[in-house]
């Protein structure tokens, strides 16, 4: 597509549910990231796929956090038993290659963000 | 460990006048530094990018900024504000070989007409 597509826009769910969050990159970006911007914060990382593989998922907060990119292209992100402190607007992000700047052609180009509200 | 920091918030400034949002960062290598611009119900669209070439980076919409090593700075300017301009206002920082970017907690841009 023409961008990055994230669905939904807003969720709001209860505490204890599970929730999917769902990112379409760019057509061709192998890279594809998540981030998660809590109220008056900058973006917080979360986790980097390259391909298929998640190259760094050392930003989960902890286990009940989990993505998959099972054909290299979507990505799912999946929280189970949501927490009260999950709320936030979760970021999806994607490049042509890794994003290492000194090419002068890797940029992230990023999604409008999931709104995630638990009640 | 990398990190930045933006010194303000809230930023206003009249139309037509100087936009000076500041950045700092923290790096014990040398670092690659962005500044990306989030408008409302929008994704972050990237302005800049320091990557160890010219000091001196100029981005899109007249926006620039100067990477000062002995000042570990990499403050953000437009010469005249315009209406267009109001949005929030975030710095990054990364390292080569490193994909994740490190974002300071933003400052949002007010233009009083």
């Amino acid at each position: 597509g023409a961008g990055v597509s994230q669905t939904p826009s807003n969720k709001v769910t209860e505490k204890g549910k599970y929730v999917e969050l769902r990112c379409d990159p760019i057509s061709g970006h192998t890279a594809l990231y998540w981030y998660r911007q809590s109220l008056g914060q900058g973006p917080e990382f979360l986790i980097y796929f390259q391909g298929t593989g998640a190259a760094d998922d050392s930003g989960l907060p902890n286990d009940r956090f989990f993505a998959v990119r099972p054909e290299g292209s979507v990505s799912t992100l999946k929280i189970q038993r949501t927490e009260r402190g999950d709320s936030a607007v979760y970021l999806c992000a994607s490049s042509l290659s890794p994003g290492l700047p000194s090419s002068g052609a890797n940029v992230l180009t990023f999604g409008a963000g999931s709104r995630l509200t638990v009640l | 460990a990398q990190s930045v920091t933006q010194l303000g918030s809230h930023v206003s400034v009249s139309e037509g006048a100087l936009v000076l949002l500041r950045c700092n960062y923290s790096s014990s290598v040398p670092p690659y530094l962005f500044w990306y611009v989030q408008y409302p119900n929008q994704g972050l669209q990237l302005l800049l990018k320091y990557t160890s070439a010219a000091t001196l980076v100029k981005g899109i919409n007249g926006f620039e900024a100067e990477f000062k090593k002995s000042e570990t700075s990499f403050h953000l300017t437009k010469p005249s504000a315009h209406m267009s301009d109001a949005a929030e206002y975030f710095c990054a920082v990364t390292r080569f070989g490193n994909e994740k970017l490190t974002f300071g907690t933003g400052t949002r841009l007010t233009i009083i007409p």
